[in-house]
């Protein structure tokens, strides 16, 4: 998975709790992705860093915070969890933007009673 | 990618027949063009990729092919075998500033042994 680890790999959690998933790389990439996988919507992109402290909203953000200190490490905040935030989490690195191949981590499946 | 629906088409092949997987995008500004494979409980895996001013690349044991006239991007995989069974999806994007990847739902291969 091109150095790249989720953290945790699956998680329960009930419905208005806050949760946090981790993304870590260590390939020294600059661009890093947020991604939800939902049977008949393929991958969707939630949110992306750029750099440091660099970050934007992807096409499904709402509800979604992010934040990346490090270089290495990418943070997915689900401030308050909802039912419809059960998903499969994927994070992906690349080190360039547009035109350019994405690596993808093992995923975090969340479920949200 | 375009939308393929709730459940995900799937092409079934015999053990050492050769498989054709097609995808059709929409954005005619695209210019790069992945193939990604997904294996059950794993994040998706980088197969092959194919610029616009290509129309054919080959890898190991896998072509794609891309028509651009009509936005049509396909895999081919020679000599199919039962760890090929997997989701395959495509991506396509353009090259630029924090451009993003647009994903396909996919389509399931099945190898019958």
């Amino acid at each position: 998975d091109a150095g790249i680890t989720q953290s945790p790999r699956h998680k329960v959690t009930e419905t208005g709790t806050p949760v946090t998933l981790r993304c870590h790389q260590t390939e020294n990439h600059r661009y890093m992705y947020w991604y939800r996988q939902d049977p008949g919507h393929g991958l969707r992109l939630i949110h992306y860093s750029y750099g440091v402290k660099d970050t934007d909203k992807g096409e499904v953000s709402d509800g979604y915070s992010v934040s990346r200190s490090k270089t290495e490490d990418f943070l997915l905040t689900l401030e308050s969890a909802t039912s419809s935030q059960t998903s499969v989490y994927f994070c992906a690195i690349s080190d360039r933007s547009g035109g350019n191949e994405q690596f993808f981590g093992p995923g975090t499946r969340l479920t949200v009673l | 990618g375009e939308s393929v629906g709730l459940h995900l088409p799937t092409l079934s092949v015999q053990e050492g027949d050769n498989s054709i997987i097609n995808c059709a995008y929409s954005n005619s500004a695209s210019d790069y063009f992945i193939w990604y494979k997904q294996e059950s409980g794993k994040g998706p895996q980088f197969i092959i990729d194919i610029r616009s001013n290509m129309d054919k690349r080959q890898g190991q044991r896998v072509t794609v092919l891309l028509n651009k006239t009509v936005k049509h991007l396909s895999l081919q995989i020679a000599a199919t075998q039962p760890g090929d069974s997997a989701v395959y999806f495509c991506a396509d994007t353009y090259t630029g500033a924090n451009s993003k990847l647009t994903f396909g739902k996919g389509i399931t291969l099945s190898v019958r042994p």
